[in-house]
């Protein structure tokens, strides 16, 4: 089975502080994703990964940052939290095959103070 | 921009019911997915829709893809408590995958 797991299930920050969120896959998935979760608003990308160094943003990247130097690892960086930023994250990895489909760490839940 | 809509956005129907989730998205893809997530959970993986006029069925759920319509729909058939979730569509451009807001549904006994 894919695995994806988070370092983190939950986390209290207080405001400034960096945050580092770190995701692992076990699976040699090229892409990685990292998506902010919160009530009324679905899912929401915040950058993707397709290959190692490389890095996509997604349609909320503002105040975010994220590392890819290993293929089986994506982190997501909050270089200075705001509590705006208290929120559920979750990764996911998908291949490149046919179906595309994303696996999905159990999240991770920032609270910033 | 990609948008993807889903409608309605809650549901909570009757057992035995019958009832679908409709999701329109804004531009042309190959791929569209629906994934379920459950209270405290994270999202585990329904269908994966390929090509216009792919329909997949697993138990009382059916998707279904028009691609032309830019649209998918999920449907339930007879209902049972156990399909209270939280239903999300998702849609792949180049590798960008955007979700809808997902359709809570609310099952009751």
């Amino acid at each position: 089975d894919v695995k994806v797991t988070q370092s983190s299930r939950y986390l209290v920050k207080r405001t400034g502080e960096k945050v580092f969120l770190e995701c692992v896959q076990d699976m040699d998935h090229e892409n990685m994703f990292w998506y902010r979760q919160d009530p009324g608003l679905g899912l929401r990308l915040i950058y993707f990964s397709y290959d190692v160094k490389m890095k996509e943003k997604g349609d909320i990247p503002e105040g975010y940052s994220v590392s890819r130097e290993k293929k089986e690892r994506f982190s997501l960086i909050l270089e200075s939290a705001s509590t705006n930023q208290t929120s559920m994250y979750l990764c996911a990895s998908s291949s490149l095959g046919l179906t595309g489909e994303l696996f999905f760490g159990e999240g991770s839940r920032l609270t910033v103070l | 921009e990609l948008k993807v809509e889903q409608n309605p956005l809650f549901l909570s129907m009757q057992e035995g019911k019958n009832y679908t989730i409709y999701c329109n998205y804004s531009t042309t893809s190959d791929r569209l997915y629906w994934y379920r997530q459950d209270p405290g959970k994270s999202l585990e993986s329904l269908f994966v829709l390929l090509s216009n006029g792919a329909v997949k069925q697993e138990g009382r759920l059916m998707a279904s893809l028009d691609t032309k319509a830019r649209l998918s729909t999920l449907h339930i058939t007879a209902a049972v408590h156990d399909l209270s979730a939280t239903y999300f569509c998702a849609v792949d451009i180049d590798d960008k995958i955007i979700f809808g807001k997902g359709t809570r549904l609310h099952i009751l006994p």
